[in-house]
């Protein structure tokens, strides 16, 4: 089955700073990688996706990229603020109509201000 | 749309106890899925549903737990004989697939705790 590794668990970055997090996955039939946002006391919230025929996805602030050759995904969050501060989770999803979407082990962000 | 709704929010039971937790999903949404997440770590797959048929579970689930959705509607998810390994928050979301994209709605989740 599949499996998503991410890293760095932990990330400290300075306000205004980027910020990247990286995800390998092992299964190459994935096609489909969201990421999600998960703030204390709520459950995980999508905030991008992409599909494998898609190497770049931007929206605002927020943009991820897939390198299926590699099997790595990124997500990258310029001009910090402190209302990014949360857990972030990367995710691949099969390509089988029966597949699930499996979760990586989340980084923690904080933005100091 | 009122969102995922899960309850109770928090749970504390003593060891040996059977617990049971209740999801409401978007109504629209033919999934619903069952997450466990401890701290630290991201969400872990339990099982999911496809309307009222329950599609998969996972191999590292014991019989203790058993998930049912009703017509397709709610789902409860029951766990026997609690072990303080349980002790985890307990995560619902559904989506409503297309193609090849899942964007998973997630409620906030019950908190157990196994004393």
């Amino acid at each position: 089955g599949e499996n998503v590794e991410q890293h760095p668990s932990t990330l400290s970055v300075q306000e205004g700073d980027s910020a990247v997090i990286k995800c390998t996955y092992s299964d190459s039939a994935s096609n489909y990688f969201p990421w999600y946002k998960q703030e204390l006391g709520k459950g995980p919230q999508l905030i991008i996706d992409i599909r494998s025929n898609v190497g770049e996805k931007k929206d605002q602030r927020i943009a991820v990229t897939l390198n299926k050759t590699a099997k790595h995904f990124s997500l990258h969050i310029t001009e910090t603020q402190p209302e990014d501060s949360a857990v972030y989770f990367c995710a691949a999803l099969g390509y089988s109509s029966a597949s699930k979407i499996i979760f990586g082990s989340g980084t923690r962000l904080s933005i100091r201000p | 749309d009122t969102g995922v709704s899960q309850d109770p929010r928090h749970k504390i039971t003593k060891r040996g106890q059977n617990v049971t937790f209740r999801c409401d999903p978007i109504s629209e949404h033919n999934r619903l899925y069952w997450y466990r997440q401890t701290l630290g770590q991201g969400p872990e797959f339990l099982t999911y549903f496809q309307n009222e048929a329950q599609l998969e579970k996972s191999r590292l689930l014991s019989d203790r737990f058993s998930a049912e959705r009703p017509k397709g509607s709610f789902s409860t998810l029951e766990i026997q004989r609690t072990e303080q390994g349980d002790s985890a928050m307990y995560l619902c979301a559904s989506s409503d697939r297309t193609g090849d994209s899942e964007k998973l709605f997630f409620g906030s989740g019950t908190q157990l705790s196994v004393l």
